[in-house]
C-alpha cells in the first residue's frame, strides 16, 4: 500500500517562474491538503481539496492555486515565485469523515523549492 | 499571539533521561490533538493523538488540559533515535485545517 507520494522531491527556479508541485494520496484517502514549511518553521496550511473542490484556504496569496483530479490526486501551482517561497512543501491525505470531521493526515515526503 | 505555542528548545539531554515538552493553544474550541515527529529534512509522521484522559504508549505519555489549553509530552528512558523535532498540532472544531507549532527540537546525546 503506497502512501503519499509527491514529486519532484527537489526544484530549482528563479523569480517569477511558475511551478507546479504534484501528489498522489494514500491509498483510500479522498482529501489532499497542502502545507509550506520554512526553515526552522513547522508547517502553514495553504488549502485543502475535497471532491476536487478547495474547501478551505489558509493565508496564502492568490498566486497559490491547486486542482484535485478524479482519481483524488492533487497539484499546487505557485505564479511568479519569489524568494521567500522557497520551503518545503509538504502534501497530506485523510479519508474525510461524516459530519465534516477530520481524520488523521499523512504526510508525503514533500518537495524542496528552491527560488533564486 | 500565536494559534499554537512550543518550548523553544533545543533540548540536548543525555540517553535514559526524562524530557517534557510543552504546548499551549489559544483557541479554546480546539478539538483535537496531536504531537508529531519530524526527523530532519523529513515529512512530520504522526506520534500519538492526545485526549483528555492522557495517554500512553511505551515511553511516550501525552497529556491535555483543556482549562489551561495545555498540551504535553513526556518521553522516559531517551534514546539516541528519539532525536527529532517534535511538533504539537491542534485542530479546531469541526473540519478547520491542523495547525502546527513551531516544534521543540530534541537532541539525544550518547
Amino acid at each position: 500500500d503506497a502512501g503519499v507520494t509527491q514529486s519532484p522531491t527537489h526544484l530549482i527556479k528563479t523569480r517569477g517562474q511558475q511551478v507546479t508541485l504534484r501528489c498522489s494520496p494514500k491509498s483510500g484517502h479522498d482529501t489532499v491538503s497542502w502545507y509550506q514549511q520554512a526553515l526552522g518553521q513547522g508547517p502553514q496550511f495553504i488549502f485543502q481539496y475535497y471532491e476536487e473542490e478547495e474547501r478551505q484556504r489558509g493565508n496564502f496569496p492568490d498566486r497559490f492555486s491547486g486542482h484535485q483530479f478524479p482519481n483524488y490526486s492533487s497539484e499546487l501551482n505557485v505564479n511568479a515565485l519569489l524568494l521567500g517561497d522557497s520551503a518545503l512543501y509538504l502534501c497530506a491525505s485523510s479519508l474525510a469523515l461524516a459530519g465534516g470531521l477530520q481524520n488523521i493526515q499523512y504526510f508525503g515526503a514533500g518537495t524542496r523549492l528552491s527560488v533564486l | 499571539r500565536k494559534e499554537v505555542e512550543q518550548d523553544p528548545g533545543p533540548f540536548n539531554v543525555p540517553e535514559g533521561a526524562t524530557v517534557a515538552f510543552n504546548c499551549t493553544y489559544s483557541n479554546s474550541a480546539s478539538q483535537s490533538f496531536f504531537w508529531y515527529r519530524q526527523d530532519c529534512r523529513k515529512e512530520p509522521k504522526l506520534l500519538m493523538s492526545v485526549y483528555s484522559s492522557g495517554n500512553e504508549d511505551g515511553r511516550f505519555t501525552a497529556q491535555l488540559n483543556r482549562a489551561s489549553q495545555y498540551i504535553s509530552l513526556l518521553i522516559r528512558d531517551s534514546k539516541l533515535s528519539d532525536s527529532a523535532t517534535y511538533l504539537c498540532v491542534v485542530i479546531g472544531s469541526g473540519n478547520t485545517p491542523l495547525v502546527f507549532g513551531k516544534g521543540t527540537r530534541l537532541s539525544v546525546i550518547a
